[in-house]
């Protein structure tokens, strides 16, 4: 069936240090693949998002590019700061079934 | 209202009660999603309502649990006859459409079975 992996945390870093999460898929179809962030205290929002291989989906300095090759969405940001210590999740959406499937979530703590 | 609303935040209950939890979703939008998420555990798709109607109710993980959506509106998720293996955050969120839409997720109802 289809799911999403994506990397164990925890992961630590130092501010401006470069930050890369793995999330991979399986899916029949085309999916639409997304990123969402959960800071600490709050509920889960949605970071970035693309909707076709190729699209490369950008926010607030992340981003990420669906690579239908590598069956790959990974998450990258090229300085990282404190402010962005959360939780990320990468999710996928297929059509069939309007499901969505979220990955296990990593936890990324940045150190000033 | 301005976001996705949950109640209760927290529920604990003993093992056999029955529990209603209740999502509140943003006005206007007509998809809603239930998840569950256990401790280590990714979240896991429950069920989804187009407007009042679930298509698709092979998520829910026995017949213990129902959900149903009035009004376009109000969802609320039953579990009846508690397991403590059901103790989880249970997560709502609702988009503008069913589909690759943002999802607007809740803050959550953490219940936990004695």
């Amino acid at each position: 069936g289809d799911s999403v992996t994506q990397m164990e945390g925890p992961v630590t870093l130092s501010e401006e240090a470069f930050l890369t999460i793995n999330c991979t898929y399986t899916a029949t179809g085309y999916p639409s693949l997304f990123w969402y962030v959960q800071y600490p205290g709050e509920g889960l929002q949605l970071l970035l998002k693309a909707t076709k291989a190729d699209d490369k989906g950008s926010n607030k300095g992340f981003e990420a590019t669906y690579r239908k090759e590598t069956t790959s969405f990974h998450l990258e940001k090229g300085s990282v700061q404190v402010s962005d210590s959360a939780v990320y999740f990468c999710a996928l959406w297929r059509n069939t079934g309007n499901q969505f499937y979220f990955g296990t979530g990593t936890s990324l703590t940045v150190i000033p | 209202g301005a976001g996705v609303s949950q109640s209760p935040s927290n529920k604990v209950t003993e093992k056999g009660k029955d529990v209603e939890l209740r999502c509140d979703p943003i006005s206007g939008h007509t998809a809603l999603y239930w998840y569950r998420q256990s401790l280590g555990q990714g979240l896991e798709f429950l069920i989804y309502f187009q407007g009042n109607s679930a298509p698709d109710k092979s998520g829910l993980p026995s017949d213990r649990f129902s959900a149903e959506r009035t009004g376009g509106s109000v969802s609320t998720l039953t579990i009846q006859r508690t397991q403590q293996e059901d103790s989880a955050v249970y997560l709502c969120a609702s988009s503008l459409e069913v589909g690759p839409w943002p999802q607007h997720f809740g803050d959550g109802t953490r219940l936990s079975i004695l």
